[in-house]
Parts: C-alpha cells; structure tokens; sequence
C-alpha cells in the first residue's frame, strides 16, 4: 500500500450505533487530520495531530472522537451520530505541520 | 473569521483553451495556499503547494500565482484537455498557536472541458 489509506469506503449506520474509521499513512507523515465534507459546503477541518498529539479540535461535536495511537494510524470513533453527520470523511497527512498535505480516498458514511 | 472563497463556482470551456480559476482569503497573513483537484466520488489529489515567501509554483501545464496584499491566488492551466475536468478546490492555511492550524477550503470550482 502507498500513500493514504482508509477503511471502510463505504459505511451505513444507524443513530445507536458505534463504529470507526481508519485511517493509515505510508508516507513516514508526521502530522495527520480529519475533515468533513458535506453536500454544497466547504470542506471542514475537524481535527489535527502532529507527533500523535491533537493540535486542534474545531468545535467538533463530542459523538467524534479521534484516537492517534502512532504517527501512521489515524481512528475517528463514531457514537449516536445524526443523519445530519452523514457526509464524506477525508484523511489526511503531511510530512509536518505547514506542508502538503496528502489526502485518503475518503470513507462515505450514511447515517439512517 | 478567515475564509476562502472561489469563484467561478463552474465553468465549462472548449477543449485546447487556457484557463484561469480564482480564490481570495480574507486574512493575508497567511502560511500557504494549496490547490487541489477532486473527480467525482473520490479523495483530493494535491496539484501545487504554495508557500507563503513564495508568488508562484509550476507543474507541467498547471501555474499557481499567490498575492497576498490583494489577498488572492490564481490557478492557470494551459491548453486545457478532457481530462482536466474535475472540482478544483482552494485551501489555505494560517499559522496560530504553536504551528499551522489545518486547512481552510473553499468551495470550489466545477469544471468542464468540452471535446
């Protein structure tokens, strides 16, 4: 595997449910994100961690929680979403803090 | 609040015309721009990073300008092919704290290159 990695693509969940998406670098990345992208909005930053530290934390709801257990591996765990949460959630990493940044494929999560 | 902003939101030309896209930024004191591509159903391929000591970066066909007096970048792409439909997307990034804060995006522009 190269670059950018996430599992699962596609993900249908219901509002009680708990799931995770992964996410895993090969890039020897020290910094790594999650952003959302809804339907006629902008992508939104979500959360940053650089060296397995959260960096930011943009007003997310507490339903999402990441979890960056080392510099590859990238988790963002779901609990009693809302349908409106349903969205494509993209990975992302880069060597530090301030350079390119490199995206997943991005996982589809529907919320019934 | 710093923004991005895109305009045209599409734009659809023949095949074998240069193009320009435009984005402005609301806060110049920015840390880089990037430009991305994004096809249907998929992730952002990263087509030019600009840094903020820098007015412009190059790859192949593709030129990105950045100004940040006027607070704005463009994205030149020459003789236009096909293949170069897609969303074009904006992100910009600001320093806070103890480093770079994460990627602002506009909304980007759609678009089309007729055969």
């Amino acid at each position: 595997e190269t670059g950018v990695t996430q599992t699962p693509r596609h993900l249908v969940m219901g509002m009680t449910n708990k799931k995770s998406l992964k996410c895993e670098q090969h890039l020897g990345h020290n910094a790594m994100y999650w952003y959302k992208q809804s339907a006629k909005k902008p992508l939104e930053l979500m959360f940053v961690y650089s060296l397995e530290e959260r960096v930011e934390n943009n007003s997310v709801p507490s339903r999402f929680s990441p979890e960056c257990p080392n510099s590859s591996h990238l988790f963002l765990h779901l609990h009693t979403l809302q349908p409106e949460d349903s969205a494509l959630y993209l990975c992302a990493s880069s060597q530090d803090r301030g350079l390119e940044q490199f995206f997943g494929p991005g996982t589809r999560l529907t919320v019934l | 609040k710093q923004e991005v902003t895109q305009i045209p939101a599409a734009l659809s030309v023949p095949e074998g015309e240069n193009l320009v896209l435009n984005c402005s930024f609301t806060d110049s004191a920015i840390y880089n721009l990037q430009w991305f591509r994004q096809d249907p159903g998929k992730g952002l391929t990263s087509l030019l990073l600009i840094q903020s000591s820098q007015r412009e970066q190059t790859s192949g066909r593709l030129n990105a300008s950045l100004d940040k007096s006027s607070g704005r970048s463009t994205l030149y792409i020459a003789a236009s092919q096909p293949g170069d439909s897609a969303t074009y997307l904006c992100a910009a990034e600001w320093y806070s704290g103890g480093g770079a804060d994460g990627l602002t995006f506009g909304k980007g522009t759609h678009l089309i290159i007729q055969p």
